[in-house]
């Protein structure tokens, strides 16, 4: 079973802190993703990558950067967290789409609260 | 760019009576794949059902099945036999087959179980 993880369930910052989300998998998956989850809101895209050090902007990238340094992990940074960021962080991963379903599987969450 | 849908915000059913989730989505393609996914509280987002939209059959696993109607570009899920383990939120989303793009996914319906 592909298994992603996310470094943490809970977390808990002040307004202007630096804060690092990140995100293995397991599954040797090109492709991984960073969502946000709002209530109303649904999920929104922030940034996806499809290959180390690759990177595309989603729906949402304003103040959030990531990093792909290696294919198994990928990491959502808040370069100066804001209360506005308050939110439900979601993690993925899939193959490289094309030809078959190749679905996102997900990790369990981070719940960001920035004081 | 395409759309997804998801009209019910809230919606609740009696245990083991059945109940159908309603999703649209606006594309112009004619080859892509659509899935439900249920994210139950406090847990982890997993994929409940799958379709391609060049299968004509209706997607089925076990009490999950779908209505694919693609000339009507809706793709509803029916749980059958309800049971207080299908409370959750639920997810349509879309991901076209032109290209590795992420999935796009509706706001989601909250599923309420009544015993």
């Amino acid at each position: 079973d592909v298994k992603v993880t996310q470094s943490s369930r809970y977390l808990v910052k002040r307004t202007g802190e630096k804060v690092f989300l990140e995100c293995v998998q397991d599954m040797d998956h090109e492709n991984m993703f960073w969502y946000r989850q709002d209530p109303g809101l649904g999920l929104r895209l922030i940034y996806f990558s499809y290959d180390v050090k690759m990177k595309e902007k989603g729906d949402i990238p304003e103040g959030y950067s990531v990093s792909r340094e290696k294919k198994e992990r990928f990491s959502l940074i808040l370069e100066s967290a804001s209360t506005n960021q308050t939110s439900m962080y979601l993690c993925a991963s899939s193959l490289v789409a094309g030809g078959s379903y190749n679905e996102q599987f997900f990790g369990p969450g981070t719940r960001l609260t920035v004081l | 760019a395409q759309t997804v849908t998801q009209s019910q915000p809230e919606m609740s059913v009696q245990e083991a009576e059945t109940v159908t989730l309603s999703c649209t989505y606006d594309t112009s393609e004619s080859d892509y794949y659509l899935f439900w996914y249920k994210q139950p509280p406090s847990r982890q987002m997993i994929l409940v059902i799958r379709q391609e939209a060049y299968k004509q059959q209706n997607a089925t696993e076990n009490r999950f099945s779908v209505n694919f109607q693609k000339a009507a570009k809706s793709f509803s899920l029916k749980i059958s036999d309800s049971q207080l383990g299908d409370a959750a939120m639920y997810f349509c989303a879309y991901r076209s087959d032109s290209g590795n793009t992420p999935l796009v996914f509706g706001k989601g319906t909250r599923l309420s179980v009544i015993a």
